[in-house]
């Protein structure tokens, strides 16, 4: 089945410093790709919709310039957390639906980041 | 924003009993209505879903069961195994923008 790979899958960073975040597709191209943020032992929250080759669609309540999203290919999109706090703590996880508009989402492995 | 409301939050179930998670949605344009499996520390995987069109869906030995009218649905865990315990969520939404449910925490005892 169709892969989507994240990196890293956990960063530790200092307050004040910008991670960023990768998630690819490995064996299908992707003009959308969606991020999520899950809390500890809560659900996943949508921060917004990349999209290849323009903008990035965000959600109510997402800052845009905290949360900086680049879709430059078609199998790679990338999350930086700009100015990173330790409110910013939290399992990031990227998804991309399927070639065959079927309604499945694939997802990443996560990436956990730790704020100090 | 619209919600999906899931219960219960926990579950403990006794190896090859049958587990039952329930959904319920609010926004009738929903039309993809999928459950996630997910493991601590990685991200969610497919394991079975539904268009309203149908009232029920069996993959091995998960079932969804949809009751439009209602505006509920559920997963259904047939023969439970230890290796099933993890988080379940469920979803809805259409054309991929998918709101989540709160998770279900499984626990299936050996």
């Amino acid at each position: 089945g169709a892969v989507v790979s994240q990196h890293p899958s956990w960063v530790i960073c200092k307050s004040g410093t910008s991670v960023k975040i990768e998630c690819r597709s490995l064996d299908f191209q992707a003009t959308t790709m969606f991020w999520y943020r899950q809390f500890p032992k809560q659900s996943l929250m949508l921060m917004a919709t990349s999209n290849e080759g323009s903008k990035a669609t965000y959600e109510q309540g997402v800052e845009k310039d905290k949360f900086l999203i680049n879709h430059a290919s078609l199998t790679l999109s990338t999350l930086t957390v700009t100015s990173a706090h330790p409110e910013d703590s939290s399992f990031y996880i990227c998804s991309a639906p399927d070639r065959g508009n079927t309604g499945e989402l694939f997802f990443g492995e996560g990436s956990r980041l730790t704020v100090l | 924003q619209q919600q999906v409301k899931q219960s219960p939050q926990s579950l403990i179930v006794q190896k090859g009993g049958i587990s039952i998670i329930n959904c319920a949605y609010e926004n009738t344009a929903f039309d993809y209505f999928p459950w996630y499996q997910q493991f601590p520390g990685k991200g969610p995987a497919l394991l079975i879903a539904i268009r309203p069109d149908v009232s029920e869906k069996k993959e091995g030995r998960f079932t969804i069961s949809f009751n439009k009218s209602a505006k509920q649905f559920s997963l259904h865990i047939m023969d439970s195994q230890p290796g099933d315990s993890a988080t379940y969520f469920c979803a809805a939404g259409r054309t991929y923008k998918y709101i989540f449910g709160t998770g279900t925490r499984l626990k299936v005892l050996a």
